[in-house]
């Protein structure tokens, strides 16, 4: 069964860099699957931030899209999100998930970044 | 801009049927969108409840079902019980090829 687990700061200052890891077990990124990353502001909904499918094709959400990079290192099989130029707008709870059309999709129990100066 | 919507809220009475609805700002939802429905209290992650238009998650009580209904994306919980009580999301794969998804803003489901 595969295991996804987010980690990174929990505290960012504006204009910073946020970087996250996910990483995964029980499962190799490489074998298959969109992984992605969602966010979720508190109190309000979820956001798509964007995917990588297994063969290293990126996509991001558009509003997002000029700050966001995501990656993976195959030999730790960890997927990564830097969001660049952060403000207090990008305080929210990040998931990592792996997803795909026909499949359940398996959630990351999420990291809270913070952005406050 | 393309939005999904839901409604914001919903209330059932245990055992009774609710069905919630997920939209399209511009065009109708089908199959093609592979609908995905989850479910998420507070402090948790989401979890899966549908995925691919009408496929229950593994574990999920076959009360919970998906649809398409007229040009929405459907979920109905048939004989609800105070557990279902949640916040549930949908979300449309809105290009295959990219893999980029759209989620809706979520239905507060009460049940009382």
């Amino acid at each position: 069964q595969v295991q996804l687990q987010e980690s990174g700061p929990g505290l960012l200052k504006p204009s910073e860099t946020l970087s996250l890891t996910c990483s995964v077990s029980g499962y190799s990124i490489s074998n298959g699957f969109y992984w992605a990353w969602i966010r979720q502001p508190p109190g309000k909904g979820l956001q798509w931030i964007g995917s990588m499918y297994y063969n290293g094709r990126t996509s991001y959400n558009p509003s997002l899209r000029s700050r966001v990079t995501i990656s993976v290192d195959r030999t730790k099989n960890q997927l990564s999100l830097k969001l660049s130029s952060v403000t207090v707008a990008d305080t929210a709870v990040y998931f990592c998930a792996r997803v795909a059309a026909s499949a359940s999709t398996s959630w990351g129990q999420g990291t809270l970044v913070t952005v406050a100066s | 801009q393309t939005v999904v919507t839901q409604e914001p809220s919903f209330s059932v009475s245990p055992g009774g049927t609710v069905t919630l609805t997920c939209a399209l700002s511009s065009g109708s939802v089908s199959t093609r969108h592979y609908p995905s429905w989850f479910r998420q209290t507070p402090g948790q992650p989401p979890r899966t409840v549908i995925y691919s238009t009408n496929t229950r998650s593994s574990g999920v009580p076959d009360r919970f079902s998906g649809s398409i209904l007229g040009n929405k994306a459907a979920l109905t919980i048939t004989g609800a019980q105070a557990d279902d009580e949640s916040e549930y999301y949908c979300v449309l794969y809105m290009d295959m090829d990219s893999g980029s998804w759209l989620f809706g803003g979520g239905t507060k489901l009460t049940v009382l």
